[in-house]
């Protein structure tokens, strides 16, 4: 299958500064990514929708202020947490595709912040 | 979001045992996928069954699908202890959002 690459793959960073995390689709040109946030123990919630060349669709309940995506090529997307604060520490994994294809997903960023 | 829930919550079995994990969802669907995350982990991806597919196997899964009750179900026969893991079903409703459900932790006992 296709392979999405995410880093880094685990970051800890003090509480009010910014953390980015990368999401790449090595061999295939993704149209569109996908960002999750797992918290222990619980399911992948969806975040936010991007695609290439536009603004990212957030899901209800998730700032898109604090949460900055920018998907500015077909291989990268870019997740930014943004003030960090300890509550944001969670799992966070990206998956991409491309128009008519299944998603494949990034191996995920565990984000602490302390 | 999430599109669905999953039962059990939590399952224990013997090695040697089959474990069953059910499904459901809300909304139409083009896919339903199986996932299986270790701990802490990526996910890894089990098994894809199509809106027009009723039965899959691969190796030690078999997935139904019931597209008339919304549900799906995955069956581990002769689980090893290295099937410990939690399961995630995941639904594409072809616009290429992928939600998850809630996820079935199975603990497989040596």
């Amino acid at each position: 299958g296709a392979v999405v690459s995410q880093h880094p793959s685990w970051v800890i960073c003090k509480s009010g500064t910014s953390v980015k995390i990368e999401c790449r689709s090595l061999d295939f040109q993704a149209t569109t990514m996908f960002w999750y946030r797992q918290f222990p123990k619980q399911s992948l919630m969806l975040m936010a929708t991007s695609n290439e060349g536009s603004k990212a669709t957030y899901e209800q309940g998730v700032e898109k202020d604090k949460f900055l995506i920018n998907h500015a090529s077909l291989t990268l997307s870019t997740l930014t947490v943004t003030s960090a604060h300890p509550e944001d520490s969670s799992f966070y994994i990206c998956s991409a595709t491309q128009t008519g294809s299944e998603a494949f997903f990034g191996q995920g960023t565990r984000l602490t912040v302390v | 979001s999430q599109q669905g829930e999953e039962d059990p919550q939590a399952l224990s079995i013997q090695e040697g045992e089959n474990a069953t994990m059910n499904c459901s969802y809300k909304t139409s669907i083009n896919n339903l996928q199986w996932y299986r995350q270790n701990s802490g982990r990526g996910l890894v991806h089990l098994i894809l069954i199509r809106s027009n597919e009723r039965e899959k196997h691969s190796g030690r899964l078999r997935v139904t699908l019931d597209t008339s009750k919304k549900s799906s179900s995955l069956l581990i026969t002769a689980s090893r202890a290295a099937d410990t893991a939690s399961y995630f079903c995941a639904t594409d409703d072809g616009g290429f959002k992928t939600i998850f459900g809630a996820g079935t932790r199975l603990f497989v006992k040596a």
